[in-house]
Parts: structure tokens; C-alpha cells; sequence
């Protein structure tokens, strides 16, 4: 079966430009996840979004912003992109069986170069 | 505030060895994850262990939750150079509604072939 699907896989962009990054969950997950993770450090939460709608919200800038669209799909904006904009970001998905999660499946990232 | 702690920060073993990490959490969890990641490569899900379990195995891992303790701990046994990579930890918090898993800071394994 498909794993999580990120696109694109490597991104550069120049400073106080605008960057879209796009998560494909696996079928019949409910929820996405993303995560920021800068060189040799541990992933940082951003957002979540259950059913398309957002969930919970972690350390995410107001420069950023993220959508779940009605295929599932999720796309994270980020604005006025910065130096320390530059990481890994990892969008994962689950299927949540009551109150109870299950697996967070993580895809294999975009990375995200800003000069 | 960081949630999961990985003991020791970094390993190196021999091949054939076993290598044992811990974590420990501070607040209530639903469930605990282990994840492996190699070097700016995604995360590979490696096992779930919910709150009422206390021991779970998969191949050559096994992982134990003490929820006393607020601790869990990750076993790879017979170690291949293959294993070499960073493990961490990843916790969900109890209640419906919470969708989000705090990562520790992992441990950086060397397996020497």
C-alpha cells in the first residue's frame, strides 16, 4: 500500500518568498500531522487536522498556515520565509479509532532550503 | 516543553550486540511510539505500545512501558550495521480530541560491523 506521500521532495527559495508544501495521507486516514525538524534536532510539532478540520496547533509561526482539503490532501503555506525557515518538514497520517490513536505513518519529507 | 527524553544520546555497539535506549515522558499518554530515522531520511514507524500494555515485541525489538515511571524502553537485539540510525520516541497525549505526538531528542545509534 501507498505510504504518505510528500511533494516536493527538495524546495529552495530566497528570503521573504512564499513556499507551498503539499501531503498526500494514506487512504482512509483521518488525520494529518506536520512537523518541522531543523539539523540535528528532534521534530517539532506544527498542526494537526482531523476529518479536514484543524485539530490541535504546536509551535506553528503566523507565517504559516495549513489546510486539509476534502480529498484528504493538506497543504502547509509559509509566508515571508526566513533563514531558520530551513528544515525538514514531515507531514505524517493516522486513522483514529475513538479515543484511541493508532499508528502515525510519517512521510519522507520536503526539505526546505532558504537563501 | 520537551515531553520525551531518549537515554543515552548517543550509542555505539559491535555488531551482534544489543542495544537498549530509553525514554522517559513526562505527563499521562495514550500511547508511546518508536521511530527510526537515518540521516535526513523520513521516519520509519517501528512499533506502538499503548498504555495498558507493558511489553511488545516485533522481530529483533522489544519495547517495555513502565507508566509508574513514566519510562519506555527500546531492545534491538543482534545488531546489524543496518540499525545504524536515530531512535526516538513519540508520545500522544490520553482524551479524545488530542491530535498531536511529542518527539524526544532521540539516540544516535552506531552499529560497528
Amino acid at each position: 500500500a501507498a505510504g504518505v506521500i510528500q511533494s516536493p521532495r527538495h524546495l529552495i527559495k530566497e528570503k521573504r518568498e512564499t513556499a507551498t508544501l503539499k501531503c498526500y495521507p494514506i487512504s482512509r486516514h483521518d488525520t494529518v500531522y506536520w512537523y518541522q525538524q531543523g539539523p540535528g534536532q528532534d521534530p517539532q510539532f506544527l498542526i494537526s487536522f482531523y476529518e479536514k478540520m484543524q485539530s490541535d496547533k504546536g509551535s506553528i509561526p503566523d507565517r504559516f498556515s495549513a489546510q486539509q482539503f476534502s480529498d484528504y490532501h493538506s497543504e502547509l503555506n509559509m509566508s515571508s520565509l526566513e533563514l531558520g525557515d530551513s528544515a525538514l518538514y514531515f507531514c505524517a497520517s493516522s486513522f483514529v479509532a475513538g479515543p484511541t490513536n493508532t499508528e502515525a505513518f510519517f512521510g519522507q519529507g520536503t526539505r526546505l532550503t532558504v537563501v | 516543553s520537551q515531553q520525551g527524553e531518549e537515554d543515552p544520546q548517543a550509542l555505539s555497539i559491535q555488531e551482534g550486540e544489543n542495544a537498549t535506549m530509553n525514554c522517559s515522558y513526562k505527563t499521562s499518554i495514550n500511547n508511546l511510539q518508536w521511530y527510526r530515522q537515518n540521516s535526513g531520511r523520513g521516519l520509519v514507524h517501528l512499533i506502538l505500545i499503548r498504555s495498558n500494555e507493558r511489553e511488545k515485541h516485533s522481530g529483533r525489538l522489544r519495547v517495555t512501558l513502565d507508566t509508574s515511571k513514566k519510562s519506555s524502553s527500546l531492545l534491538i537485539t543482534a545488531s546489524r550495521a543496518a540499525d545504524t540510525a536515530s531512535y526516538f520516541c513519540a508520545t500522544d497525549p490520553p482524551g479524545a480530541g488530542s491530535y498531536q505526538l511529542t518527539f524526544g531528542k532521540g539516540t544516535k545509534l552506531s552499529v560497528i560491523p
